[in-house]
C-alpha cells in the first residue's frame, strides 16, 4: 500500500475562488508529480519536482502553481478557479531512477461551478 | 498524436472468462513499459513492468507480454473476477525517463 495522501478527495467551489490541493508522501521519494485526468483521456503531466525547491512545468499548460518546501509535501494552488479547471487531479511520487514506478494518491476531484 | 495507443477502449466480460488488452507504442528510445490498474475513484497501481529484454511477466492472474520489435504489449487477464473491473493503463518510459500514457481500457466484469 502506497503512503501518499491527497486532500480533499472531492471539492465543489464557485468561480473565482482560490483553492489548494494537498499532497503528502511518507516514502521519502525525491520526485513528485501532479497529473490531470479527464474521462477517457490519458493522464497529462502538469507539474513535477525533483526535490526540495525544485518545480517544473509539465507537458500540459496549467494556470496552477506548485511549491516544494519539504520533501514530503507538494501542494497545488489555483488562484482563481474557473469551470475549465473541473477535472481529476492525481498526485504521484517516485524514486529517481530508470524503473520509475509511480505511486499515486487517490486523487482530488475538483468541480468549479 | 499520442505515442501510446490502447485497445479496445472498453470491454465487458463475464466472470470467469479471459480477456486481452492491447498497447501499441511509438516511443523511442524505449526504457520500459508498465501496466497500471486504476479502480474507480482511486489512483493507478502498478501491475507489471517490462524491460527491453523481457517477453512475458506474470503477476497472479495478470500476464503481460512485450514485443519490442513491433512495439506492442498485451495484458492478459485469466479467469476474471468482479474485482478486475477497472481501467488498465499502459505507460511507456522513454530513454530520457519521460513517461507516455495510454488513455486506458475500461474493463467491466459481470456476474
Amino acid at each position: 500500500e502506497a503512503d501518499i495522501y491527497q486532500t480533499p478527495r472531492y471539492l465543489v467551489i464557485g468561480t473565482g475562488k482560490k483553492i489548494t490541493l494537498e499532497c503528502s508522501q511518507t516514502m521519502g521519494h525525491d520526485k513528485m508529480y501532479w497529473y490531470q485526468q479527464d474521462p477517457g483521456m490519458e493522464l497529462h503531466l502538469i507539474h513535477y519536482s525533483y526535490g526540495v525547491n525544485s518545480t517544473e512545468k509539465g507537458d500540459l499548460s496549467s494556470e496552477s502553481t506548485v511549491s516544494r518546501i519539504r520533501t514530503e509535501h507538494f501542494p497545488l494552488t489555483l488562484e482563481s478557479a474557473r469551470p475549465s479547471h473541473t477535472s481529476q487531479y492525481l498526485c504521484a511520487s517516485s524514486e529517481i531512477g530508470a524503473t520509475g514506478e509511480l505511486f499515486f494518491g487517490e486523487g482530488s476531484r475538483l468541480t468549479v461551478l | 498524436k499520442n505515442q501510446v495507443e490502447q485497445s479496445p477502449q472498453s470491454l465487458i466480460i463475464l466472470e470467469g472468462k479471459n480477456c486481452t488488452l492491447q498497447c501499441n507504442y511509438t516511443v523511442s528510445p524505449f526504457s520500459n513499459l508498465r501496466w497500471y490498474k486504476q479502480d474507480t475513484g482511486r489512483g493507478p497501481v502498478s501491475l507489471t513492468i517490462m524491460t527491453f529484454s523481457e517477453n512475458t511477466k506474470s503477476n497472479g492472474r495478470y500476464t503481460a507480454t512485450l514485443d519490442a520489435d513491433t512495439k506492442q504489449s498485451s495484458l492478459h487477464i485469466t479467469a476474471s473476477q468482479l474485482s478486475d473491473s477497472a481501467s488498465y493503463i499502459c505507460v511507456v518510459s522513454g530513454g530520457d525517463y519521460k513517461l507516455s500514457f495510454g488513455a486506458g481500457t475500461t474493463v467491466t466484469v459481470r456476474a
